[in-house]
């Protein structure tokens, strides 16, 4: 079974800071990588996508991977008390029905 | 924009009965997929479909049923709830490609069993 691992947190962070959230997956054939951001009592949504390795930057966040590590993170720039979420790492094979396997979640927390 | 709709917000139901969420998706979009959240346990997936009336276990499947007779709606099912499947259900759908695509969510039902 396939695994995504992250770490629980809460990640605390004073504003202006720079967050970084870490994910490890299992599956060596996975392809696609993404980050969710979630906010309490709300639906995941889609903040990054990263298929190479290497870094793929969009605004305030970054996302780095390494697949030789079967490592993905995500870098977010200027903290803001707004990006107080959970962030989800999930990962996809690209198979029939690209099926998405979740981490459990990093809760950040971003304190003015 | 892509829209998600599931047909709850908040459910209270009864152990033993028989429970239906429903999800309908309005972009066109082949894949739909049923997670439940839980603390400290991510998104876990229960079931999803690719096409209509094609169906595919999941991590989780044990205590669900599905059904997509249409392909912008797929359902739920809970043949006979029982107070461990409390929790957010949340539904997605994304386009069928040889590429990931992203998928999106509705906004989650939270049902309790009692």
């Amino acid at each position: 079974q396939k695994e995504v691992e992250q770490n629980s947190g809460p990640l605390s962070v004073p504003e202006g800071a720079i967050a970084s959230l870490n994910c490890t997956y299992s599956d060596r054939v996975s392809q696609s990588f993404f980050w969710y951001r979630q906010y309490s009592g709300k639906s995941p949504e889609l903040i990054m996508s990263i298929y190479s390795n290497g870094d793929k930057e969009d605004g305030r966040f970054t996302a780095q991977l390494n697949k030789a590590s079967q490592y993905v993170s995500l870098l977010i720039r200027d903290s803001q008390p707004s990006d107080s979420a959970t962030y989800l790492c999930a990962v996809s094979d690209n198979n029939a029905g690209n099926m998405l396997t979740f981490g459990g979640g990093t809760r950040l927390m971003v304190k003015p | 924009d892509v829209k998600v709709t599931q047909s709850s917000r908040y459910l209270v139901k009864r152990t033993g009965e028989k429970v239906f969420l429903e999800c309908v998706q309005d972009m066109d979009h082949e894949n739909m997929f049923w997670y439940r959240q839980d603390p400290g346990l991510g998104l876990r997936l229960i079931y999803f479909s690719y096409d209509v009336k094609m169906k595919e276990k999941g991590d989780i499947p044990e205590g669900y049923s599905v059904s997509r007779e249409k392909k912008e709606r797929f359902s739920l099912i809970l043949e006979s709830a029982s107070t461990n499947q409390t929790s957010m259900y949340l539904c997605a759908s994304s386009l069928l490609g040889t590429g990931w695509t992203e998928a999106f969510f509705g906004q989650g039902t939270r049902l309790t069993v009692v």
